[in-house]
């Protein structure tokens, strides 16, 4: 079985340019997550998707940041303009059921750098 | 907002022995779930064990186990017989808003 598959892995933009990473979860996992990981510290949730509905956002800065999951499947979470503060690894997860309670398989992430 | 603390930056074993790793959680909720994830240097994060707030019983996976006190709001993860491939950040999360520790940085010396 196929693991959560992120792209690209690694990504190096200038301050102000826009960029957007691509997540595909195990397949019949309802729900994906996208969290941001900063060096040495753990995982901070940005967006929850059950389905196609996003019913967690809180933590999601959205005067630059957007995220979408078409159709349930995969999903797109877009910055536009970068900020250097944004360098960190965007990390990718689904799990089979709601609320939280299942195990999250994670993808490899994507490391970003804004110069 | 919950909050999750792992107060031990840093954690060194022996090889074949046992450490015990702290984590404490902040809620008002009494239905939620408990997790410790293992994330090898360069590698993806993966479930190590998985704790249910309802069940008294403590969650054990093979060398690893849990001391859940709910009341104290603690639940800490003991490696036993512990080897080189153990090696790895640890992570306690909470389940309502996907709250992570700061994480453990365990090394294992041989």
């Amino acid at each position: 079985e196929a693991g959560v598959v992120q792209s690209p892995r690694y990504k190096i933009i200038e301050k102000k340019q826009p960029v957007a990473f691509w997540c595909n979860p195990i397949s019949g996992h309802n729900t994906l997550y996208w969290y941001r990981q900063n060096l040495g510290q753990g995982p901070e949730l940005l967006i929850r998707y059950e389905n196609e509905e996003a019913v967690d956002d809180s933590q999601l800065p959205k005067d630059r940041f957007s995220a979408e999951r078409l159709k349930g499947v995969d999903s797109t979470l877009k910055i536009q303009p970068a900020e250097l503060g944004d360098s960190a690894v965007y990390l990718c997860a689904s799990s089979l059921g709601f609320w939280g309670v299942d195990e999250q398989y994670f993808g490899p992430g994507t490391r970003l750098t804004v110069t | 907002a919950q909050t999750v603390t792992q107060s031990q930056p840093e954690m060194s074993v022996q090889e074949a022995e046992t450490v015990t790793l702290s984590c404490t959680y902040d809620t008002s909720e009494s239905d939620y779930y408990l997790f410790w994830y293992k994330q090898p240097p360069s590698r993806q994060m993966i479930l190590v064990i998985r704790q249910e707030a309802y069940k008294q019983q403590n969650a054990t996976e093979n060398r690893f186990s849990v001391n859940f006190q709910k009341a104290a709001k603690s639940f800490s993860l003991k490696i036993s017989d512990s080897q080189l491939g153990d090696a790895a950040m640890y992570f306690c999360a909470y389940n309502r808003d996907m709250r992570f520790g700061a994480g453990t940085r365990l090394t294992v010396k041989p």
